[in-house]
């Protein structure tokens, strides 16, 4: 079974502070994805890469960057925390362009 | 503007009988389409995909349709079983694009 580990499942952290977010997938895959999801809004995404320091931008990079040093780990980086990106961050891999992603557990941020 | 559309946040369903979740595209370009499940604080699940050169995809109680010409897709569930709870996506891509553009889901609830 392919397995996508997000480091955290609730974090609280006060606005201003840098906030890190780690996901680890133990299948080899190519592609890595972070989504964010919002009630009403389906999930957005935010990054993604699609091999090691590669990056691409999502719908909605701005105040977000992320660090894919290697194939299996690829970081959500929330440069300086602010209260409307409370939410829930989702992070996905998959093989290739037309398979399907596989998620990580989700990670809850409240931002205070 | 959204181009993959759920218009039912909710659908309510006896227990054993079928549940008919829709989604709606707006962009002719896409031609992949999935449906992932989505259970509280956790990530979505796959459930089953469908290529743009098909109009049925069957995996066992779940069956997608999809209607090119209306541009719609929907997922039946038969029967349908309580731990059929949860929220649905359906997501779309076109071509060789990596990005999944998601619909806002449906909160499925199944009523024993």
């Amino acid at each position: 079974d392919v397995k996508v580990t997000q480091s955290s499942r609730y974090l609280v952290k006060r606005t201003g502070e840098k906030v890190f977010l780690e996901c680890v997938q133990d299948m080899d895959h190519e592609n890595m994805f972070w989504y964010r999801q919002d009630p009403g809004l389906g999930l957005r995404l935010i990054y993604f890469s699609y091999d090691v320091k590669m990056k691409e931008k999502g719908d909605i990079p701005e105040g977000y960057s992320v660090s894919r040093e290697k194939k299996e780990r690829f970081s959500l980086i929330l440069e300086s925390a602010s209260t409307n990106q409370t939410s829930m961050y989702l992070c996905a891999s998959s093989l290739g362009k037309r398979t399907e992603a596989f998620f990580g557990q989700g990670t809850r941020l409240t931002v205070v | 503007d959204q181009q993959v559309k759920q218009n039912s946040p909710s659908l309510s369903v006896q227990e054993g009988r079928i549940s008919i979740l829709n989604c709606d595209y707006t962009n002719s370009m896409f031609d992949y389409f999935l449906w992932y499940k989505k259970y509280p604080a956790e990530g979505p699940t796959f459930l089953i995909s469908i290529s743009s050169i098909k109009d049925k995809n069957e995996d066992g109680r779940f069956t997608v349709f999809l209607n090119k010409s209306a541009k719609h897709l929907s997922l039946h569930i038969v029967p349908s079983q309580p731990g059929d709870s949860a929220v649905y996506f359906c997501a779309a891509s076109a071509g060789s694009n990596y990005q999944l553009i998601w619909g806002a889901g449906t909160k499925l609830i199944i009523k024993p």
